[in-house]
């Protein structure tokens, strides 16, 4: 079984540029993740997708973070305009069941970001 | 709120000997707790979960915890470190008003001396 994709791997980006990531979940899994994980923390929910409507953005910084689950299949993280402190790990995570609780989470491999 | 506290950033230790990676956790109700592993340039993996069934959980590659609800401890340990175990580990607490939130520790970064 294929495991949780995430493209690009690497991404440097000068601020107030716009960057945008990319994932695709497990097949069949109807919950999707984006969590932000800064250099020496813990991974950080950003917004959370039961299949493409929004369950949980309260961390999300709305006035520069934006994310769609089109279909609700793959998903779009997208910064704009970036800033030096965005500099991270994002990581995509999925899970078979909608909203149930001790639910696995299966993650990607994360894009690692750079803002100079 | 939920959250957990992992009480080292470091732990070192010599490869066949003992590993205790502890962790403290704070809930309002019956909380699910988990202990991922991030190796370098690898996703986080599940070692283990409990989920209030038995409180001594077993996980993957001789990793098991101890949920203990007295001391709010759920303390990761393995009898024989080996090298590959080398990384670093999150103690995680699930949301438990629903809809799956993970809330992560800080990390312990684990080091396997030969």
């Amino acid at each position: 079984e294929a495991g949780v994709a995430q493209s690009p791997r690497y991404k440097i980006i000068e601020k107030r540029q716009s960057v945008a990531f990319w994932c695709n979940p497990i097949s069949g899994h109807a919950t999707l993740y984006w969590y932000q994980q800064i250099l020496g923390q813990g991974p950080k929910l950003l917004i959370q997708f039961q299949n493409n409507g929004v369950v949980d953005d309260s961390q999300l910084p709305k006035d520069r973070f934006s994310a769609e689950r089109l279909k609700g299949v793959d998903s779009t993280l997208k910064i704009q305009p970036a800033k030096l402190e965005d500099s991270a790990v994002y990581l995509c995570a999925s899970s078979l069941n909608p909203g149930r609780d001790q639910e696995t989470q299966y993650f990607g491999p994360g894009t690692r970001l750079l803002v100079l | 709120a939920q959250s957990v506290t992992q009480l080292d950033s470091h732990v070192s230790v010599s490869e066949g000997t003992p590993v205790l990676l502890r962790c403290n956790y704070s809930s309002s109700y019956s909380p699910s707790l988990f202990w991922y592993v991030q190796h370098p340039n690898k996703g986080l993996q599940l070692l283990l979960k409990y989920t209030s069934a038995a409180t001594l959980v077993k996980g993957i590659n001789g990793f098991e915890a101890e949920f203990k609800k007295s001391e709010t401890s759920f303390h990761l340990t393995k009898p024989s470190a080996h090298m590959s175990d080398a990384a670093e580990y999150f103690c995680v607490v699930s949301d438990s008003r629903g809809y799956n939130k993970l809330i992560f520790g800080a990390g312990t970064r684990l080091a396997v001396h030969p």
